[in-house]
């Protein structure tokens, strides 16, 4: 199946630092989604975006919806030692009846306290 | 509490042994959906369902099957044709009501071969 290339693969940072990621997809999307996963559980949302260009928060959590509808990046600043796990990018395309959501393989994060 | 659960946390199965994964919702969510996790290699859609007693296949149906009789719920069921079926277990679900609500997910199955 069609997945997301989204990078980085993992990233080390000491505690404090800022991070980045971000998902491109070949395909346009009418809704990114960004989710985090950590060990033994499920995703849990942390941002759902709508419309292109879109920059929406959540706490120390930033993403932003792509003008080109290909693109979603996701900032993190201040990041602390929860912000361990895995964080997932996923989009939409409304196009048809299937709705499936496209999935990227994922950004492992370790801060170092 | 409203939510998405999955039994057991963790199963294990014997060679040519059928098990069956448990999900439930009180969410009130048209649909559902059963996702495998491996490491490295992120989530990969097994099958979904929009409605009751309808379902699809996703992209790595072989060795599963699903039943939707219920609205609450959607079992899994891993079949002894599934070779290879070490992994987490992901159940998610959706509300149908809008194109832009996203998928909500329980804590997982961990399956693990004896």
């Amino acid at each position: 199946g069609q997945q997301l290339n989204q990078s980085p693969q993992s990233m080390f940072i000491q505690e404090g630092e800022d991070v980045s990621m971000n998902c491109t997809s070949s395909s346009i999307f009418n809704t990114w989604l960004w989710y985090k996963q950590d060990p033994g559980e499920g995703p849990v949302l942390l941002i759902a975006l709508y419309k292109a260009g879109e920059l929406t928060s959540n706490g120390r959590l930033t993403a932003q919806f792509g003008i080109t509808r290909k693109d979603s990046f996701l900032n993190i600043s201040a990041s602390i030692p929860s912000d361990v796990g895995i964080y997932f990018c996923a989009g939409q395309s409304n196009a048809g009846n299937n709705r499936k959501l496209i999935w990227g393989l994922g950004t492992s994060l370790a801060v170092n306290p | 509490d409203g939510g998405i659960t999955q039994s057991p946390k963790y199963l294990f199965r014997k060679e040519g042994q059928n098990v069956t994964l448990s999900c439930e919702q009180n969410l009130n969510h048209d649909a559902m959906y059963w996702y495998r996790q491996d490491p490295g290699q992120g989530l990969r859609l097994i099958y979904y369902s929009q409605i009751v007693n309808d379902f699809q296949k996703g992209d790595i149906a072989e060795g599963y099957s699903v039943s939707r009789e219920k609205k609450e719920s959607f079992p899994l069921t891993v079949t002894s044709a599934q070779k290879n079926p070490t992994a987490f277990y992901l159940c998610a679900s959706k509300s149908s009501g809008s194109i832009y609500q996203p998928q909500h997910f329980g804590d997982g199955t961990r399956l693990s071969i004896l």
